[in-house]
């Protein structure tokens, strides 16, 4: 039973517009959530957080938001850049554990 | 700070045999977890170790061990391979619960 989802496997988007990925999770004990990027051949890197309490966190291009009623949290790319292509990940963790919980991963490509 | 350092990069072993693998956490890092990635399950989390005690465990059979030495460094091992463990092994370093996790660049290992 997969816990989070990302529901879209591929995304094109035209540089200097807005990226969204989307993510669902089904346990409702998660209360911590991550966005990370991975290129082929080297591990995720950390792009944003955000704790349950919340509903948005933003840093820089990067803003998460956060639906717990619908379970759903989103991805915003503003603006989109070719470098930002990559595979994205949303994982989860749950009671201020350490053990994450991920989706299947989004390939984003980032037309000039 | 430097990042969190996987070795080897690659590995390749046979059916039967055992393997260990090494990650050095970012300084200050207390906390370290394993995971496996492969094309069919995605990312798995297989076990976290935070002051030289397990923490969490995976849902991943008892031929994959870990321990944590008191330098935070921590290894893992997996005895009698399958081809089935043919994956990308990634480790990732936190300060603690709800921090976010810094990945290490994996140690790719396949199995003849």
């Amino acid at each position: 039973d997969q816990q989070v989802k990302q529901n879209s496997p591929s995304l094109s988007v035209q540089e200097g517009r807005i990226s969204i990925l989307n993510c669902d999770y089904t346990n409702s004990m998660f209360d911590y959530f991550l966005w990370y990027k991975k290129y082929p051949a080297e591990g995720p890197t950390f792009l944003i957080s955000i704790s349950s309490i919340k509903d948005k966190n933003e840093d820089g291009r990067f803003t998460v938001f956060l639906n717990k009623s619908a379970k759903h949290l989103s991805l915003h790319i503003v603006p989109s850049q070719p470098g930002d292509s990559a595979v994205y990940f949303c994982a989860a963790s749950a009671n201020a554990g350490n053990m994450l919980t991920f989706g299947g991963g989004t390939r984003l490509m980032v037309k000039p | 700070k430097a990042g969190v350092t996987q070795t080897p990069r690659y590995l390749i072993k046979t059916r039967g045999q055992q393997v260990t693998l090494s990650c050095s956490p970012i300084s200050g890092h207390r906390s370290v977890s394993w995971y496996q990635q492969t094309p069919g399950q995605g990312l798995q989390f297989l076990f976290e170790y935070f002051s030289e005690t397990q923490r969490n465990k995976g849902n991943f059979p008892g031929r994959f061990s870990g321990r944590q030495f008191s330098n935070s460094r921590s290894e893992m091992n997996v005895s009698t391979l399958e081809l089935g463990d043919s994956a990308l092994y990634l480790c990732a370093s936190s300060e603690g619960s709800n921090q976010p996790q810094h990945f290490g660049d994996g140690t790719r290992l396949s199995i003849l």
